[in-house]
């Protein structure tokens, strides 16, 4: 069963303007999240990520928010620009498992001019 | 700056061979891991290590298996390569405790 899960496959969006990306979980037990970046042929790159205790994190042009009550979260991301076009991914760390990730499906982002 | 490098970019085997995938990292981690990435699936976890010398499988270890002989240092190793498990193949490490896994570039392995 997937555990993180991102339903919209794909997602575009005019430069300048917002793109929001989802993400749902089913696990409580979850008490870290992270959004990872991903170009072609390269590896994730770590984007932004918000403790359990919080419902918001904000780092320039990336905004994370948590709704625990709904088991959800999104990435804002304003304004998009081009270079924003990757695949991102959600992923959700559960508690005293020491570090170990679950990941969502990924959000192809497509940003255009 | 964090640096985890992988032994190969590309990779073509035939079925049957025995593959070997090197993961070296450069912050002194304790946490280690080997993901697959496929289309529509996201990043699945094979094995992961807390340690020198142990290993933890993941959610798809079936025709895996790990060594992690250093610290810096985790293999992934493909007993007898099939064509399932044409993928792409990433190594992330982190700091104890968890938190932000740091991924290297990936390993685009095909067997034919």
């Amino acid at each position: 069963d997937q555990q993180v899960k991102q339903n919209s496959p794909s997602l575009s969006v005019q430069e300048g303007r917002i793109s929001i990306l989802n993400c749902d979980y089913t696990n409580s037990m979850f008490d870290y999240f992270l959004w990872y970046k991903k170009y072609p042929a390269e590896g994730p790159t770590f984007l932004i990520s918000i403790s359990s205790i919080k419902d918001k994190n904000e780092d320039g042009r990336f905004t994370v928010f948590l709704n625990k009550s709904a088991k959800h979260l999104s990435l804002h991301i304003v304004p998009s620009q081009p270079g924003d076009s990757a695949v991102y991914f959600c992923a959700a760390s559960p508690y005293n498992q020491g570090g170990k990730l679950i990941f969502g499906q990924g959000t192809e982002l497509s940003v255009k001019p | 700056d964090v640096k985890v490098t992988q032994s190969s970019r590309y990779l073509v085997k035939r079925t049957g061979e025995k593959v070997f995938l090197e993961c070296v990292q450069d912050m002194d981690h304790e946490n280690m891991f080997w993901y697959r990435q496929d289309p529509g699936l996201g990043l699945r976890l094979i094995y992961f290590s807390y340690d020198v010398k142990m290993k933890e499988k993941g959610d798809i270890p079936e025709g895996y298996s790990v060594s992690r002989e250093k610290k810096e240092r985790f293999s992934l190793i493909l007993e007898s390569a099939s064509t399932n498990q044409t993928s792409m193949y990433l190594c992330a490490s982190s700091p104890p405790g968890g938190g932000t896994q740091y991924f290297g570039p990936g390993t685009r392995l095909t067997v034919l």
